[in-house]
């Protein structure tokens, strides 16, 4: 079964801090690892994605690092904002045609402000 | 979502009744899927189309087919639905080079 493992499960952080969640895969012919973001009701949005050629990706305050021998990849949320209070989904992907994406079971990050 | 939706967006039904979720976008993407998600589980992908009338098996497809006579329309049937298939149903689209899914806002399946 291909597997994406993510952690924690729940994160809580303080505002201004920095919230991180970690995944890891099994799969080797994964090409693509995107980090999605979801609010309540809401179906998840496109946050960050990253290739494997490269180990590390920054958009703003979000930062995906990844390392392939590991077969880890990780968000960063810098600066967390009571607003980055949501789920967030990692995945992964492989091959040509259809994406489809693999995904975490999820984490659900509250920001204290 | 811009340039998909799903309707309904919520809908309780009866044990071994027939369900049908209608997943309509306007982007003329190739590619559409069904997922649905539950706690602890993630998105788990059910079916994919990756062209009119063209359609594979996800991950967890027991229960369910698909269809797909246009572009615009994917449709999502329970043929006899259990209360194991109480879920929340994301539709999502991508077109071809396009690596990062639109989803729908979901629709929320309770059965009884």
């Amino acid at each position: 079964q291909q597997q994406v493992k993510q952690s924690p499960q729940s994160l809580i952080v303080q505002k201004g801090g920095i919230s991180i969640i970690n995944c890891a895969y099994e799969n080797t012919a994964f090409d693509y690892f995107p980090w999605y973001q979801q609010f309540p009701g809401k179906g998840p949005a496109l946050l960050i994605a990253i290739r494997p050629d490269v180990s590390e990706k920054k958009e703003g305050r979000f930062t995906i690092s990844f390392n392939k021998s590991a077969k880890q990849f990780s968000l960063h949320i810098m600066d967390s904002q009571p607003g980055d209070s949501a789920t967030y989904f990692c995945a992964a992907s492989g091959g040509q045609g259809a994406q489809k994406l693999v995904f975490g079971q999820g984490t659900r990050l509250t920001i204290n402000p | 979502d811009a340039g998909i939706t799903q309707s309904p967006r919520h809908k309780v039904t009866e044990t071994g009744t027939p369900v049908t979720l209608r997943c309509h976008q306007t982007e003329n993407h190739r590619y559409m899927y069904w997922y649905r998600q539950d706690p602890g589980h993630g998105l788990r992908l059910i079916h994919y189309s990756y062209g009119v009338k063209d359609t594979d098996k996800g991950e967890v497809s027991d229960g369910y087919s698909v269809s797909r006579s246009k572009t615009e329309d994917f449709l999502l049937t329970l043929e006899s639905a259990t209360s194991s298939q109480t879920s929340v149903y994301f539709c999502a689209i991508t077109g071809t080079g396009n690596y990062g899914y639109t989803f729908g806002s979901g629709t929320r399946l309770t059965v009884v």
